[in-house]
């Protein structure tokens, strides 16, 4: 149980464009989702916190209209990169927690974004 | 300020036991996690300790202890595959999650 799916898993995509990522709980309710990024050999980083229904809350130093983030359900939450530049380029991670799950947060596979 | 200390890498030999410690600082406490990521994937689940004592499950155990604000996760009988970065996580009075640094762990032949 407790299972988290992202998609896609790899983006490239050309600067400005904007991309979208979807995070699923696959066999629990989340009424929280969490979206971090990783740049290589750093830690986590958390970017958002949003919960089911309601606006996310940002973490200082992340601009909420270049991160557009969506959780509409408790099963789906979606993370926009607007007009994407290649300092974007990232490991994206989302976590979600609630309902059966508990209070542990479950991660997603992850998805690299690689803007030329 | 919410602090959470744990060694930035540790070295051990395959079929060892290796103990990597974790103490924190935070606003209020609900519960320590350990997760494990391996390199260029994402954190996986290990444990979860919310009351004082050992939590053992198969070759991994993780112990609490609030009062000194102590964590370590102990696994045996080393592998090659438990090569990975180790994090610990504290859930403090706000439930959010307080981030380790985490310990990368090198096993060797």
């Amino acid at each position: 149980g407790a299972v988290v799916s992202q998609h896609p898993s790899w983006v490239i995509c050309k600067s400005g464009t904007s991309v979208k990522i979807e995070c699923r709980s696959l066999d629990f309710q989340a009424t929280t989702m969490f979206w971090y990024r990783q740049f290589p050999k750093q830690s986590l980083m958390l970017m958002a916190t949003s919960n089911e229904g309601s606006k996310a809350t940002y973490e200082q130093g992340v601009e909420k209209d270049k991160f557009l983030i969506n959780h509409a359900s408790l099963t789906l939450s979606t993370l926009t990169v607007t007009s994407a530049h290649p300092e974007d380029s990232s490991f994206y991670i989302c976590s979600a927690r609630g309902g059966d799950a508990g209070e542990t947060q479950y991660f997603g596979p992850g998805t690299r974004l690689l803007v030329l | 300020g919410q602090n959470i200390d744990q060694p930035t890498e540790m070295t051990a030999t395959e079929g060892a036991i290796v103990q990597i410690n974790c103490t924190y600082q935070t606003s209020g406490f609900n519960g320590l996690f350990w997760y494990q990521q391996h390199a260029g994937e994402a954190p996986t689940f290990l444990s979860y300790n919310v009351l004082d004592g050992l939590e053992e499950k198969g070759r991994f155990s993780s112990f609490l202890s609030r009062s000194k604000g102590y964590s370590y996760l102990l696994l045996k009988e080393l592998q090659m595959k438990d090569s990975a970065s180790y994090l610990c996580a504290v859930m403090d009075s706000n439930y959010q999650l307080i981030w380790g640094a985490g310990t990368k762990l090198i096993i060797k032949p």
